[in-house]
């Protein structure tokens, strides 16, 4: 399957200021997911990264507040703006992979807002 | 849109004996139905999926079933072992054409009981 790699691990942030959240995939893929999971709770889809197109928001999310970009075919960020406390979560990306549609997920970056 | 649940959101059995957990969904257009199981502090890990061709699959141990005109699907534990224990997630493909992201159901925690 694909290999992810997702940067930072961790971080804790400032309230009021934005974390960018990358994910690099080690084949080119056409479609790659983001999704969070508050603590204790289940995984939700934010968003599709699109190559060459605006990504497409899933419904309670965004733009302005989770910006993303899809540069190529290998790459994107997820960016959390202006941080509050209920944005501490783990943040995922996700490609799916190959013909099978099976979904892989990058190792998560967990976010905590002071 | 989409709507999963998943039941029961604990499970504890003897090692040994059998686990099922079960899902339900709303979309009939919906064509793709994978399990995960996530381990504390770790990303989710595919460990069977099904798609609406197909009425079971089976690998070794952990089998799934699906039934489309019931809109249900359900996981299959035998034999469990303590190393099954974990939170494992259903999910559902959206068909939007091409590969789509996943609605998840809110999670069981299976706990294995020596």
């Amino acid at each position: 399957s694909a290999v992810i790699s997702q940067k930072p691990s961790r971080d804790i942030c400032q309230r009021g200021t934005s974390l960018t959240i990358q994910c690099q995939v080690d084949s080119q893929v056409t479609m790659m997911f983001w999704y969070r999971q508050q603590p204790g709770q289940s995984l939700t889809l934010i968003a599709t990264a699109n190559q060459g197109s605006e990504a497409t928001y899933e419904s309670g999310f965004v733009i302005d507040k989770f910006p993303i970009s899809r540069p190529n075919l290998t790459f994107s960020t997820l960016t959390v703006s202006n941080m509050s406390p209920e944005d501490s979560s783990i943040y995922l990306c996700s490609v799916p992979w190959g013909a099978q549609y099976g979904y892989t997920f990058g190792s998560g970056t967990r976010l905590t807002v002071v | 849109g989409e709507n999963v649940e998943q039941h029961p959101s604990t499970l504890s059995v003897q090692e040994g004996d059998s686990a099922v957990i079960k899902c339900t969904y709303s979309d009939s257009a919906s064509n793709y139905f994978p399990w995960y199981k996530q381990e504390l502090g770790k990303r989710p890990q595919l460990i069977i999926d099904i798609r609406s061709n197909v009425g079971e699959k089976k690998d070794q141990r952990i089998a799934v079933t699906l039934n489309k005109t019931a809109k249900h699907f359900s996981l299959h534990i035998t034999e469990t072992q303590p190393e099954d224990s974990a939170v494992y997630f259903c999910a559902v493909s959206f068909s939007r054409g091409g590969a789509d992201g996943l609605t998840f159901g809110k999670g069981t925690h299976l706990i294995i009981q020596p």
